[in-house]
Formats: C-alpha cells, structure tokens, sequence
C-alpha cells in the first residue's frame, strides 16, 4: 500500500456537469500528478502540482483544473463533462521534482459520464 | 506519436514460459521505472533504473536500461499467473525535466 489515497472509487456523471476528484498524497510528499487512463491506454500526464503551485500541463483543455492545498493534498476539476472524459484518473505523489523520484499511485477514481 | 514505445502491446502465454518486454525510445532519459497495474487498480512501482547499462534484478523479473539511456527490457523468467497484469515504463527526460511520461503499456496473461 502507496499511502495515496482518492475518492471516490468510482462515479458516474451527466455530460455537461462537472465533477471534483480529490486525492492525498503520501506523508512527506509535495508533489502531486494527475493522470487519465482510458481502457486499454498508458497513463496520459494531465498537469503536476508542486508545493501549490502548478508545475507542468499535458494536452488537456482549460476545463480540467486542479489546486494543491498547503497539506500537499490535490484536487482535480473536469467541467462540461463529455463523454470521452469516461477513464481511469489515476493521482501520483513524489518527495520532489527532482531526477530518477518514483511516483506512488493512488487506486484511482473510474468516471463514467453518460 | 507515443514518446516511449512498449511492445508487443499483448502477450498470452502458459505458466512457466519466459518472456521479455521492451520499452523503446528516440529520447534519452535520466531514469525509468517499471510499474505494474491491476484491473481497475492503480500502476504499483516495480523498479527504477538510473544508470546506462544497469541490471537490476526482483526475483524472476530482470530489468535492463540501456547504454544510451534510451531502451529498457523487463524479463520474467518461468511466469506466473500471479504476474498477469499491464506493465507500464515511464521515463523522465534527460535534460530538466521532471514530469514522468508513460508508454502505452504491454498486457501480459499468464494461463496456468
């Protein structure tokens, strides 16, 4: 067990809504990962969060927001839901940026949006 | 255009079979790890290589990077239906960046 933790486990959402995802990084962690897994895919880098600030974004649009609270815990927001948002959102936390630092998974949150 | 390459991209095999995994990329990295992931669960680390040339070696898994820092190579010897599952490399670009990048993954079956 990573000691990263998210909730919820799964849920299923209405296209257009939008949706918060939480996730507790590991004690002694400060940087935290979003990532989104569709069926059958690797991981997709959504945007990283370092000591509150953001700290690096994939090619995803505006409406997949996130913030870093002062405990080093994460949120990850998706608005207008759409239908290919449906995944795996998989949350990752590190000691620091720097060179060769494992990522320690969390059990990820499954969105279904319908 | 997937920076780091996985193949094969499935793999079906019988228990007690052999089997080797490659990760495969243009790009040098300073360092690459090898997770494996459950349905529905997420990647759980498996290892992290850092040097050229580094072997390193978890009971009958032996991961190998490259010289060049380009290329890895996870191989399970005898497999186990305990070892089904997808497994993930992710590498870290040489050069400062910090942001852990995934290939597609292989999907391994072991059949007792």
């Amino acid at each position: 067990e990573t000691g990263v933790t998210q909730s919820p486990t799964h849920l299923i959402k209405t296209r257009g809504q939008q949706v918060t995802l939480r996730c507790s990084s590991q004690s002694g962690h400060n940087t935290v990962s979003w990532y989104q897994q569709a069926l059958g895919q690797g991981p997709q880098f959504i945007f990283q969060y370092y000591r509150e600030e953001e700290n690096g974004r994939g090619n995803f649009p505006p409406r997949f927001s996130g913030l870093q609270f002062p405990n080093y815990s994460s949120e990850l927001n998706v608005n207008a839901l759409e239908l290919d948002d449906s995944a795996l959102y998989l949350c990752a936390s590190s000691s620091n940026r720097g060179l060769g630092t494992e990522a320690f998974f969390g059990q990820g949150t499954r969105l279904t949006v319908v | 255009t997937q920076l780091l390459e996985q193949s094969p991209q499935f793999l079906s095999i019988q228990e007690g079979e052999n089997l080797t995994v490659y990760c495969n990329s243009s790009s040098v990295f300073s360092s690459l790890q090898w997770y494996r992931q459950e349905p529905g669960e997420g990647p759980v680390l498996l290892v992290t290589v850092v040097t050229g040339g580094e072997v390193k070696k978890l009971k009958r898994l032996t991961f190998q990077f490259g010289d060049a820092r380009k290329d890895s190579s996870l191989h399970i010897t005898a497999a186990q239906p305990g070892d089904t599952g997808l497994y993930l490399c992710a590498g870290r670009l040489s050069g400062g960046s910090y942001i852990p990048t995934f290939g597609r993954g292989t999907s391994l079956i072991v059949h007792p």
